[in-house]
This record gives C-alpha cells, sequence and structure tokens, in this order.
C-alpha cells in the first residue's frame, strides 16, 4: 500500500530557479491537496483540487501552480523559487474532502 | 470561518503521567474533528476522528479525544505517557461548509521527560 507519495524527499534550489513538485495517491481519491508547513505556523493550504482537471487556491496560493491532469497525480510547481518558499510541502488525499485526509511523507525544500 | 485553536504550542510531562493536549474549534454546523501525530521527519499520521458518532472518540496508541459541543473542544488525552509519544500533535476540523478543506491548528509539540 503506497498510499500517497511525494517526489522528491529533499530539494536545493537556487533563488529564481523552478522546480515541480509531484504528489501521486493510488486510493482513487478525489480530492489532493497541498500544504506547506512552518515552524509555529500549522500546516497552510496552498492549492487543492476537487477532481481530475481542477484546481483552487488555498489560504497561501502566491508564486506556486498546480496542475491536475490525471486523477492519481497533483502537481505543485515553482516558478521562480524565492527563499521564502523554504518549507515543508506535504501533499494530501482524500476521498470525501470532509472524512480523513491522508498524507505523504514530504519534501524539505530549502531556496538559497 | 472554520478555524482550530490548539492552546500550548508545546508541552512537557513526564513519563506515566496524563497527557492532555487543548483544541478548541468554531464552526457554524456540525463538525468533523481529527488529531493528527507527526513524528519527526515525517508525515501525519491520523490519530483519531470524530464524525458525529460517539462524542469519546478512542484512537491507536491509547490516545482517546472527546467532543464537547457545548464547550467547542475535542481535547485529546492518554492515561498515561511513553517516551515514544514524543511528537507534533495536530488538531483539524472539517465540515459540510469548508468547501472540501481541512483546517489545521498550529500543534503542539508533546515532550515526555523520562
Amino acid at each position: 500500500n503506497a498510499g500517497v507519495t511525494q517526489t522528491p524527499k529533499f530539494r536545493v534550489l537556487k533563488t529564481g530557479q523552478s522546480m515541480t513538485l509531484l504528489c501521486a495517491q493510488d486510493m482513487n481519491h478525489e480530492y489532493m491537496y497541498w500544504y506547506r508547513q512552518d515552524p509555529g505556523m500549522g500546516l497552510r493550504l496552498i492549492h487543492y483540487s476537487v477532481g481530475e482537471g481542477t484546481t483552487a487556491k488555498g489560504e497561501v496560493p502566491d508564486g506556486y501552480n498546480v496542475s491536475r491532469l490525471k486523477k492519481q497525480n497533483f502537481l505543485l510547481g515553482l516558478e521562480s523559487a524565492a527563499p521564502s518558499q523554504t518549507s515543508v510541502y506535504f501533499c494530501a488525499s482524500s476521498y470525501t474532502g470532509i472524512i480523513e485526509a491522508f498524507f505523504g511523507q514530504g519534501t524539505r525544500l530549502t531556496v538559497v | 470561518a472554520q478555524s482550530v485553536t490548539q492552546l500550548g504550542s508545546h508541552v512537557s510531562v513526564s513519563e506515566g503521567a496524563l497527557v492532555l493536549l487543548r483544541c478548541n474549534y468554531s464552526s457554524s454546523v456540525p463538525p468533523y474533528l481529527f488529531w493528527y501525530v507527526q513524528y519527526p521527519n515525517q508525515g501525519l499520521q491520523l490519530l483519531l476522528k470524530y464524525t458525529s458518532a460517539a462524542t469519546l472518540v478512542k484512537g491507536i496508541n491509547g490516545f482517546e479525544a472527546e467532543f464537547k459541543k457545548s464547550e467547542t473542544s475535542f481535547h485529546l488525552t492518554k492515561p498515561s505517557a511513553h517516551m515514544s509519544d514524543a511528537a507534533e500533535y495536530f488538531c483539524a476540523v472539517s465540515d459540510m461548509n469548508t468547501g472540501n478543506q481541512f483546517y489545521f491548528g498550529t500543534g503542539t509539540s508533546l515532550t515526555v521527560i523520562p
């Protein structure tokens, strides 16, 4: 049971570089989410998707873009990385969007 | 708007002592409530969830939580702390009005003193 898998697990970027974080789930969940976790701030929602081909902004969407071309995959893109985007990023999925979210292991991103 | 407040960003208990982590929520409709645990360098794992059935919910590793509507609370307890309970704990809420989102508290770091 893979559940929710995030790739990569660690990454160091230089300011201005771009990258894509991949989230894959094998539970046939409709809902997928990208969060960032920063000390003392808990988890903040960046973007989410309520189904294949749909995306929506969360609490902190600026500087990020997402795509959900396939139901099982949710991609998070940073077009021009900034030091303020140094964080741990978590992907999650849910069958109903109300009852229980399942989380990946996280991606630790450092922007220098 | 929905929100979650976790009182105490850091809690320390002695091994064998009662663990009490506090969570208060705001929701205009019946909520679904969750406690997640995060061990160092890992993702979030569900401890327990309230989904409008029994108000006292039992979870994994001996944890339980009680939903109190009148107090808008969902505190997490464990009778006897173990060293392996040291972790970050997050309370979360969702409901039919959250737009299919989960709202998380800022977390409580639990330290267990031997």
